[in-house]
């Protein structure tokens, strides 16, 4: 059974641009979320996705946005990017978005922004 | 609002010693309660679980009890491996807003020295 898969696993950007992010989660999996991870702040939440409507959102700015296709598949955007934007970013996916459930993560994309 | 605090890393052990990471929550409600770990360029795995008071997560050795008077989840491993080097994260689910959401403590990094 294929995993969380993330692409692309690394990217170099500069201020200003903009970049997008994938993620294919487990196959039958419906609910995806993502995170920053960084090493000052831990993983901080950025939103999850259940059957292509956003549930949750983090206390990002609206530089950062996200969506889901009806295949479950996920992608999130930062336009206008900042040096402190500069993490590793990570997509999990569950079954159904249950308090019980276990995350099953990708192995993250890694952004520098120059 | 909800929150997870953990002992601050790196923890710097010798094989075989005993290892503990201290891990407490606030969350209104009855969340469940997770451990995950991420080996170096991996993204999180699932460690164990327990989801209501008392219970006790185990896997590979690991344990964790859900203590809801003291709102802590400790993790313990009686014997540490070199394999066990990794960051650990303490992460509780809870409901928000008609769905729930997991928060993930800042890790603790755990070296092990042969």
């Amino acid at each position: 059974k294929a995993g969380v898969t993330q692409t692309p696993r690394y990217l170099i950007k500069t201020r200003g641009q903009q970049v997008t992010l994938s993620c294919s989660p487990i196959s039958g999996h419906r609910s995806v979320s993502w995170y920053q991870q960084t090493p000052g702040q831990g993983l901080q939440f950025l939103f999850e996705y259940f059957s292509e409507t956003q549930r949750n959102k983090g206390n990002f700015p609206g530089r950062f946005s996200g969506r889901q296709f009806s295949n479950s598949r996920s992608e999130m955007n930062v336009s206008t990017l900042e040096l402190g934007d500069s993490a590793l970013y990570l997509c999990a996916s569950s079954l159904v978005a249950t308090n019980t459930g276990e995350l099953f993560f990708g192995e993250g994309s890694r952004l520098t922004v120059l | 609002g909800n929150s997870v605090t953990q002992m601050e890393g790196p923890v710097t052990l010798s094989e075989e010693a005993f290892l503990t990471i201290n891990c407490t929550y606030t969350a209104t409600g009855y969340p469940s309660l997770f451990w995950y770990v991420q080996y170096p360029g991996e993204g999180l795995q699932l460690l164990l679980k327990a989801t209501k008071a008392d219970d006790k997560g185990s896997n590979k050795g690991f344990e964790a009890t859900y203590r809801k008077e003291t709102t802590s989840f400790h993790l313990e491993k009686g014997s540490v491996q070199v394999s066990d080097s990794a960051v650990y994260f303490c992460a509780l689910s809870a409901p928000t807003s008609g769905t729930y959401k997991y928060i993930f403590g800042t890790g603790t990094r755990l070296k092990v020295l042969a």
